[in-house]
This record gives structure tokens, sequence and C-alpha cells, in this order.
């Protein structure tokens, strides 16, 4: 059974940076492209970014591009996304999904980006 | 970016009775490779999005037959042929076959 679990998500400042993790099981994790998805308070869903298998191609929303980098480490069947020059407006639950086609989810961590 | 608009936005059902959400994108889902990427969600009240449906018409894993997606092109439809309690929660469709990925705005079933 596929199984995700993000960590990571905690309340910071403007301008401030931070790390998410998505520990992945149950499934070939170096095989399978990774993405992330969040969802601000009360919102519906926006797509993040996706990475390949490999790790060797990476996609980004407009709105994270530049700030947020996505990656990955198959030995340990990690998943992460640092956050840069993090804003209010990036205040959301955030999701790692399995390939572009979101698959399965885990269950989502929380970043509040607030003063 | 392909714009996807999803409506209704709110829709009350009977119990027993069925549903219908419709999806329009604003640019055709037919990829390259012949295979168009039509994805459908759903979020019930405080869970994570589970996806019901992949390629417009193939259900998951796990998924209740009552529920069936159909169309092509830039028109889609995620029907429910009849609504139980546990339906409850947020649909939203998603389409995987261009850069960036995109989703529309979410049409919430409640019961009547």
């Amino acid at each position: 059974e596929v199984h995700l679990l993000e960590s990571g998500g905690d309340w910071v400042q403007p301008g401030g940076s931070l790390r998410l993790s998505c520990a992945a099981s149950g499934f070939i994790f170096s095989n399978c492209a990774m993405s992330w998805v969040r969802q601000a308070p009360g919102k519906g869903l926006e797509w993040v970014s996706t990475i390949t298998d490999s790790g060797g191609s990476t996609s980004y929303a407009d709105s994270v591009k530049g700030r947020f980098t996505i990656s990955r480490d198959n030995s340990k069947n990690t998943l992460f996304l640092q956050m840069n020059s993090l804003r209010a407006e990036d205040t959301a639950i955030y999701y790692c999904a399995r390939y572009s086609n979101l698959d399965s989810w885990g269950q989502g961590t929380l970043v509040t980006v607030s003063s | 970016d392909v714009v996807m608009t999803q409506f209704p936005l709110s829709l009350p059902v009977t119990l027993g009775q069925p549903a219908s959400i419709s999806c329009r994108s604003s640019q055709s889902l037919v990829h390259s490779d012949g295979n168009t990427y039509l994805n459908w969600f759903q979020q019930r009240p405080g869970q994570s999005p589970r996806r019901l449906i992949y390629k417009v018409s193939n259900r998951d894993s796990g998924v209740p037959d009552r529920f069936s997606g159909s169309g092509s092109g830039t028109d889609f439809t995620l029907k429910i042929s009849r609504v139980e309690a546990e339906d409850v929660g947020v649909y939203y469709c998603m389409q995987a076959t261009h850069w960036p990925r995109t989703f529309g705005q979410g049409t919430k079933l409640e019961i009547k």
C-alpha cells in the first residue's frame, strides 16, 4: 500500500524559509515522479511542483518559481520542498502526491506564514 | 495556462438521487501520445484529496462503480448514479496533459 507522510510544516515569518519532507513507502520510490500540491485555508487545490523519478527534471508553478526548490533522495525514499522568501499567500496545507497524475496523496503538513 | 471551469460550484442532492458535475477546459486535453489526462478528485471534509477517476473514465481501485467519468476534448463530466451520505465533500477536476497542471475551482456536494 502506498504511504506518503509529510513533515516540516511550521509557522514562519514573511521572508523566512522552511524545508518540507515527504517520506514514501509501499512502492518503488525511485521509479516514480513526485509532486507537491497545496491548499490555502478554505480554498481549492493548487499544483506547486513536480520532479521526475531520477530528479533530473523539475517543473514549478509560476507562483513559486525562483523561491521553491523540489528535490528528492531516492536512497532514503524521501521527497523535499525547500521554500525560501515565504509570503503570506504561501500559507497552506502542503501535500505530496505520487506522479504528476496525483494517484496517491499524503495527509499534508501545514505551513503558516505570518508576522 | 489551461483554465479548468467547473459547474455547478454548489450541488445539493437528495440521498439516492443522481448527481452530475461538469468540467470544461480552455484548450483540448488530448496529449500528443493520444491520451486525455483528465482526473477527478474527491475531498471529504477534513481529509486529503483522493483520486477517483483518471484519463477521463477510469475508476481508481476501491472507487464505487456509482462514480463514472465521461467526456472528450474540452468537456468532461463526473456522474454519481445514486448519491450516498459518504459522498459529501468537494470534487475537483484536474488536467495533467499540459504544464502547469491546473485544477477546477471545486464543486461542493451536500445532502439536501
